[in-house]
């Protein structure tokens, strides 16, 4: 596998469900982002990632918790997700730093019933 | 706060064309502009990443310019074909490790 990959690519989910996403990244970057992109809406950063703690976080409702163990993997772990939840979640990586060039995964598309 | 416009939202011309997409951002403290290219349900590819420094820059038949005093960036594409077709997305990196994107403009190119 080469760049950043995510999984599962398509999640179909109850609003009672809990579930997780997973993204991994093979460029030896030190820092991964999760970013929203809802329909008519620009690209949402989630949160970010630097060497595995958490710098930034905006704003986003609990429902969602993110987990960094190591510097090549991020999680999204969700729970009691609402309809307006569901979106294209996009994974990113870079090297730490300020202005430095972020590598996207292929994203994956959650539906929430 | 940083944000970003891109016009048009959609645009849509026969194969061949020369076309220039539009993007301005309101806080010119940028370090950088990228333009992005996402096909329908997929994630984002990087065409072209200019430095604030830079002017353009140029990777085939694509050409991206910066005004960063001005708060403007254009995306040039040569020579328009039908694999051309996808959103094209604006993103700002003024921040660390922070960008903004723009809408994104849907470019249909027809045969």
């Amino acid at each position: 596998e080469t760049g950043v990959t995510q999984t599962p690519r398509h999640l179909v989910m109850g609003m009672t469900n809990k579930k997780s996403l997973k993204c991994e990244q093979h460029l030896g970057h030190n820092a991964m982002y999760w970013y929203k992109q809802s329909a008519k809406k620009p690209l949402e950063l989630m949160f970010v990632y630097s060497l595995e703690e958490r710098v930034e976080n905006n704003s986003v409702p609990s429902r969602f918790s993110p987990e960094c163990p190591n510097s090549s993997h991020l999680f999204l772990h969700l729970h009691t997700l609402q309809p307006e939840d569901s979106a294209l979640y996009l994974c990113a990586s870079s090297q730490r730093g300020w202005g430095n060039e972020q590598f996207f995964g292929p994203g994956t598309r959650l539906t929430v019933l | 706060k940083q944000e970003v416009t891109q016009i048009p939202a959609a645009l849509s011309v026969p194969e061949g064309e020369n076309l220039v997409l539009n993007c301005s951002f309101t806080d010119s403290a940028i370090y950088n502009l990228q333009w992005f290219r996402q096909d329908p349900g997929k994630g984002l590819t990087s065409l072209l990443l200019i430095q604030s420094s830079q002017r353009e820059q140029t990777s085939g038949r694509l050409n991206a310019s910066l005004d960063k005093s001005s708060g403007r960036s254009t995306l040039y594409i040569a020579a328009s074909q039908p694999g051309d077709s996808a959103t094209y997305l604006c993103a700002v990196n003024s921040g660390y490790s922070t960008l903004t994107f723009g809408k994104g403009t849907m470019l249909l190119v027809s045969p």
